[in-house]
């Protein structure tokens, strides 16, 4: 079956511009997580979306947001950009109900975004 | 609330030698346990998880971890490193509070193997 696809897979901003960012997750998965990943920071949550409603937020300001559609596909997306932003953005999919198996993540390859 | 320490940002070995990934947890209900991998240039895969049952979970490409209530570890090994195992690896932990799995990544470790 098809992975979780991400797109674009690269892509180049400048400050002050917006962004937004796809992540289409494994055909039955309802769960989506985005993280961030920079050489200094590490691996962030971001938020999670599950049946199209945030139902975990991380510690990021508001100009990130998300949302998720009823075929269960997320966007984010980043206003004003910073320099700092600078990252790959990596999503996840999971089943997201309880249960072992549920929080199993499939992440796609992510989106690297640069910001000038 | 649930967390997770990985020991060392950096580990190296010698190809041949064994591989030794530390992770501690904390959670306050009985945690799944996951070990993840990313290559250069990719999105994190799984390599092994625990849920229950049997405490000695083994995973892709040789690796095996071992869940140690008495001591809140999960630490990752492999007999015999290869080059290929250069990656780094994420040990991460999911427990049911709020009424569904929540996930909380470790910090990672960059596990360098030298020829």
């Amino acid at each position: 079956k098809a992975g979780v696809t991400q797109t674009p897979r690269y892509l180049i901003k400048t400050r002050g511009q917006q962004v937004t960012l796809s992540c289409s997750p494994i055909s039955g998965h309802r769960s989506v997580s985005w993280y961030q990943q920079t050489p200094g920071q590490g691996l962030q949550f971001l938020f999670e979306y599950f049946s199209e409603t945030q139902r975990n937020k991380g510690n990021f300001p508001g100009r990130f947001s998300g949302r998720q559609f009823s075929n269960s596909r997320s966007e984010m997306n980043v206003s004003t950009l910073e320099l700092g932003d600078s990252a790959l953005y990596l999503c996840a999919s999971s089943l997201g109900g309880g249960g072992s198996g549920a929080n199993v993540l499939t992440f796609g390859a992510g989106s690297r975004l640069t910001v000038l | 609330a649930q967390s997770v320490t990985q020991l060392g940002s950096h580990v190296s070995v010698s190809e041949g030698a064994l591989v030794l990934l530390r992770c501690n947890y904390s959670s306050s209900v009985p945690p799944y346990l996951f070990w993840y991998v990313q290559y250069p240039n990719q999105g994190l895969q799984l390599l092994l998880k625990y849920t229950t049952g049997a405490t000695l979970v083994k995973g892709i490409n040789g690796f095996e971890a071992e869940f140690k209530k008495s001591e809140t570890s999960f630490h990752l090994t492999k007999p015999s490193a290869h080059m290929s195992d250069a990656a780094e690896y994420f040990c991460a932990v999911s427990d049911q509070s709020g009424g569904y799995q929540k996930v909380t990544f470790g910090t990672g470790t960059k596990l360098q193997v030298i020829p």
